[in-house]
């Protein structure tokens, strides 16, 4: 059974730093695409950005959203089956409950299949 | 960015109702739509990738069609369980963008 589990979240400060971990279960992380995706408070779904598995890193290995690039560093640890995403520079607009998602082929496309429960962040001084 | 735009926001519907929800994308997205079910204080939860497939798992009562712009989440009798908000999300191109939500209520 596929399983994620975010852990991480709290309160910082605006302007702090914070790193959030995802650990995988129940697949090989090494062979898939995954993801972080969000949602603010009594808000919809936002997408943060991505990492391709080593396999397809001829393309570029990560994508970010534009309202994180420059912010935000995703990385991960294939041989720990561990996600992360480093988060500097936080905003108050960047509350909500971060998910790491696995995501997979259709066609070549990658859809989100598996969502992790979430942890929160919250931005406040 | 690709809008998702979906309609409508909210529908109240009783148990063995059936419920369509359509999504509508600013652009073509050639059939890579997925729609999402997520129930209150959880996760979301895939139901449909490339606009008709269900996801492994997930009861025969929903289907999804659609192609281009225009694509439709269709529950054909409303169970109990159903009630939730669904999200229908594109990842044809660069950001995946996600509908603003629909939310299915008890009527």
């Amino acid at each position: 059974e596929v399983q994620l589990v975010e852990s991480g979240g709290g309160l910082v400060q605006p302007g702090g730093s914070l790193k959030l971990s995802c650990v995988a279960s129940g697949f090989t992380l090494s062979h898939h695409y995954m993801d972080w995706a969000r949602q603010a408070p009594g808000k919809g779904l936002e997408w943060v950005g991505r990492s391709r598995n080593k396999a397809n890193s001829h393309v570029s290995e990560y994508e970010y959203a534009a309202s994180v690039e420059g912010r935000f560093t995703i990385s991960r640890d294939d041989s720990q089956n561990l996600f992360y995403l480093h988060m500097n520079s936080l905003k108050t607009e960047d509350t909500a409950l971060y998910y790491c998602v696995r995501a997979l082929s259709s066609s070549g496309w990658y859809y989100f299949e598996s969502w992790g429960q979430g942890t929160l962040v919250t931005v406040s001084s | 960015d690709v809008r998702l735009t979906q309609s409508p926001s909210t529908v109240s519907a009783s148990v063995g109702d059936r419920v369509t929800i359509t999504c509508r994308a600013s652009e073509t997205i050639s059939g890579c739509l997925a729609w999402h079910q997520q129930k209150p204080g959880k996760a979301p939860k895939l139901l449909i990738y490339a606009a008709s497939n269900l996801a492994s798992g997930v009861p025969l009562r929903f289907s999804g069609s659609g192609s281009g712009s225009q694509y439709t989440l269709t529950i054909s009798s409303l169970q109990p369980d159903d009630f939730a908000t669904y999200y229908c999300q594109q990842y044809n191109s660069y950001p995946p963008t996600f509908g603003g939500g629909t939310k299915v209520e008890i009527k």
